[in-house]
């Protein structure tokens, strides 16, 4: 049973590019999460989305940050633009459908870490 | 009302003692609290999680000690060991409103001498 997946692990982009980030969650789990974590520093909620619906996006920067999850396919977090300010690691969740009784657990993948030079 | 605190920021601890770790919260809302476990380049993993109705839980050397009324929860490892070293997150949801996102707090990173 394979866990939150993430790709790519790592990731360099310079000032102005776009970054792409990819999470497929836990086979069975409807429900992603996003999170940045700066260095030395906890994680902060992004955005969390389930199947082609956004359903909190109150952590998401006003501008440049997008977040969407298909029908089909992975989760993306879409970084426009990106400045030196982005370099963090972020971190997708994904949790199981509501009523089993892991229901409030999140599980993590093994996160992407971006730095923009 | 949506932070999470935790103390201390980093913990020294020898081989077989005791780690604790402390947090504390505001918002009454929040129901669910789980603690996680970070090494190096890697995600958050699951250790031990703990609902409001129960005031301890134990899995393990793993304890969470929770206090309603002063709206505080701790970590215990007991017989800590070497492999024990990594950064420790507490966090904060509401349960009843599912799907919510997690608080977490800033992190404690624990270091367990041979």
């Amino acid at each position: 049973n394979a866990g939150v997946m993430q790709n790519p692990r790592h990731l360099v982009r310079r000032r102005g590019q776009e970054a792409r980030l990819r999470c497929s969650p836990m086979k069975g789990h409807s429900h992603v999460y996003w999170y940045r974590q700066l260095p030395e520093e906890g994680l902060k909620f992004m955005v969390y989305l389930q199947k082609e619906n956004i359903i909190d996006e109150s952590g998401m920067p006003k501008e440049r940050f997008s977040a969407e999850f298909p029908k089909e396919g992975p989760s993306i977090l879409r970084i426009q633009q990106v400045v030196r300010g982005d370099s963090a690691a972020y971190f997708c969740a994904s949790s199981p459908p509501r009523g089993g009784r892991s229901y409030n657990e999140q599980f993590f993948g093994p996160g992407t870490r971006l730095t923009v030079l | 009302q949506q932070q999470v605190k935790q103390s201390p920021q980093s913990l020294i601890v020898q081989k077989g003692g005791i780690s604790i770790i402390n947090c504390a919260y505001e918002n009454t809302a929040f129901d669910y609290f789980p603690w996680y476990q970070q090494f190096p380049g890697k995600g958050p993993a699951l250790l031990i999680a703990i609902r409001p109705d129960v005031s301890e839980k134990k899995e393990g050397r793993f304890t969470i000690s929770f206090n309603k009324s002063a709206k505080q929860f701790s970590l215990h490892i007991m017989d800590s060991q070497p492999g024990d070293s990594a950064t420790y997150f507490c966090a904060a949801s509401r349960g009843d409103n599912y799907g919510q996102n997690f608080v977490f707090g800033p992190g404690t990173r624990l270091s367990v001498l041979p």
